[in-house]
């Protein structure tokens, strides 16, 4: 039931802005853009969310398209520890509903 | 950020035993609890979903009668693994979500089942 559609795998020079894209074509008004990601062998880590504007955390940066149908999560400066799955995940703003994991963007920082 | 903890980590285990894994919200109260499971080098897959007090609702596939769900508090969810065959050892990993409007998930760190 994921909504989403990720490139399989990416790599990034260490030190280099990681931009991982993510189509979501189908998104409702309602619906989020959740970004997690998961280090081998552990629980998914949150790293960001938007409705319609670009956000900005302490771990990265989201850029949504004004019409909402793709998104790219920008790592500034990554490091060998972001060697991850990157997923994007669409879901509505209610309580309650499910996250449906695609296949996510297996992203590999290259020294 | 929140905190939720899974217990145990890790599980070996003889084919036919039960065997429960517990997840606490360890900061908050976690209004829905979720449950996934993970193959090696597959996503997560959604088991069901479970509500304080109430039924949890299974995803098509999974058997309802065999990853038993309780969620008797709104801390602590527990999945217990019926009869485990060898086709159950997997990663399981619980969510939980505060409730408020944009409902981040916060995950645990995962239980490791390895079924003999």
């Amino acid at each position: 039931d994921a909504k989403t559609t990720q490139p399989t795998s990416m790599d990034c020079a260490e030190g280099r802005a990681a931009n991982l894209p993510c189509n979501h074509s189908t998104i409702s008004g309602n619906e989020y853009v959740y970004w997690y990601r998961q280090i081998h062998s552990q629980g998914p880590q949150y790293i960001i969310h938007g409705l319609k504007n670009n956000e900005t955390n302490e771990m990265a940066s989201l850029i949504i398209t004004e019409d909402r149908k793709s998104s790219t999560l920008i790592l500034p400066h990554a490091t060998l520890r972001d060697t991850a799955v990157y997923y994007c995940i669409v879901r509505p703003t209610h309580t309650g509903n499910q996250f449906y994991f695609g296949t996510g963007t297996s992203l590999t920082v290259i020294p | 950020g929140a905190v939720v903890s899974q217990h145990p980590s890790w599980v070996i285990c003889k084919s036919g035993t039960s065997v429960k894994i517990e997840c606490r919200s360890l900061d908050f109260q976690a209004t829905t609890m979720f449950w996934y499971r993970q193959f090696p080098k597959q996503s997560l897959m959604l088991m069901a979903t479970s509500n304080e007090g109430s039924k949890a609702t299974y995803e098509q596939g999974v058997e309802k009668d065999k990853f038993l769900i309780n969620h008797a508090s709104l801390t602590l969810s527990t999945l217990t693994v019926t009869s485990a065959h060898p086709e159950d050892s997997s990663f399981y990993i619980c969510s939980a979500t505060r409730g408020r409007p944009t409902g981040e998930l916060f995950f645990g760190e995962g239980s490791r089942l390895t079924v003999l």
